[in-house]
């Protein structure tokens, strides 16, 4: 099955700072999904990708996927406390379901 | 608001005890998921549906037992509940790979 690595796998930034998150997969990704979850609560749906070389930006999180399809990052810029949380990438695998990696957790410091 | 709703939000058992999280999507998708979040392991898949009258073992199915009542409806049971099954379930649909939406969660404890 398809493996999915974040990194790092927690972050602390101070507040207006810029910051990347990767995910890296063992298999040529053919839709590449991003999520962020407050803590405690129910995952949000940030952006998919599914081009190599494709770039989607929303506010101030912009998401790329690579040429080669296998490596994703997610860059945030300024960052503000709103934006902390855990963010998972997931891809497709068997019958439409999504596997995950394990998750980066931000936290933004004032 | 559309989208996937879980009950129960909380639930505590004891070992041994059975139960049944439910969860319902009013998106009219043809694909239902269960997942599992522990610390540090992200989501596994636990069971799955692709389509209604169809379901298949995810990652972690051991312990589970899976129905899909109808279109809007996939409930995960636990015949035997185990402390090892501590831990927060997600329920997801979609229409098919694309508009996949989550429900907020069900934490369950067991001791």
């Amino acid at each position: 099955s398809q493996e999915l690595e974040q990194s790092p796998q927690s972050l602390i930034v101070q507040e207006g700072k810029n910051l990347t998150i990767n995910c890296t997969s063992s298999k040529t990704l053919y839709g590449l999904y991003w999520y962020k979850q407050k803590y405690g609560e129910g995952l949000i749906f940030l952006m998919m990708l599914q081009k190599g070389g494709e770039e989607k930006s929303h506010e101030k999180i912009t998401a790329k996927l690579d040429e080669k399809k296998q490596q994703s990052s997610l860059h945030i810029t300024a960052s503000q406390p709103s934006h902390a949380g855990i963010y998972l990438c997931g891809a497709q695998n068997s019958g439409y379901a999504l596997n995950f990696g394990k998750g980066t957790s931000l936290l933004v410091t004032p | 608001n559309a989208g996937v709703t879980q009950t129960p939000k909380f639930q505590v058992l004891k070992t041994g005890q059975s139960m049944t999280l439910q969860c319902a999507q009013d998106m009219n998708h043809n694909s239902m998921y269960w997942y599992r979040q522990d610390p540090g392991m992200g989501l596994r898949l636990i069971y799955y549906s692709a389509s209604e009258g169809t379901t298949d073992k995810g990652e972690v199915p051991n312990g589970y037992n899976v129905s899909r009542l109808n279109k809007r409806e996939f409930s995960l049971r636990l015949e035997s509940a185990a402390p090892s099954q501590t831990s927060v379930y997600f329920c997801a649909s979609s229409d098919g790979g694309v508009g996949y939406t989550f429900g907020s969660g069900t934490r369950l404890t067991v001791v």
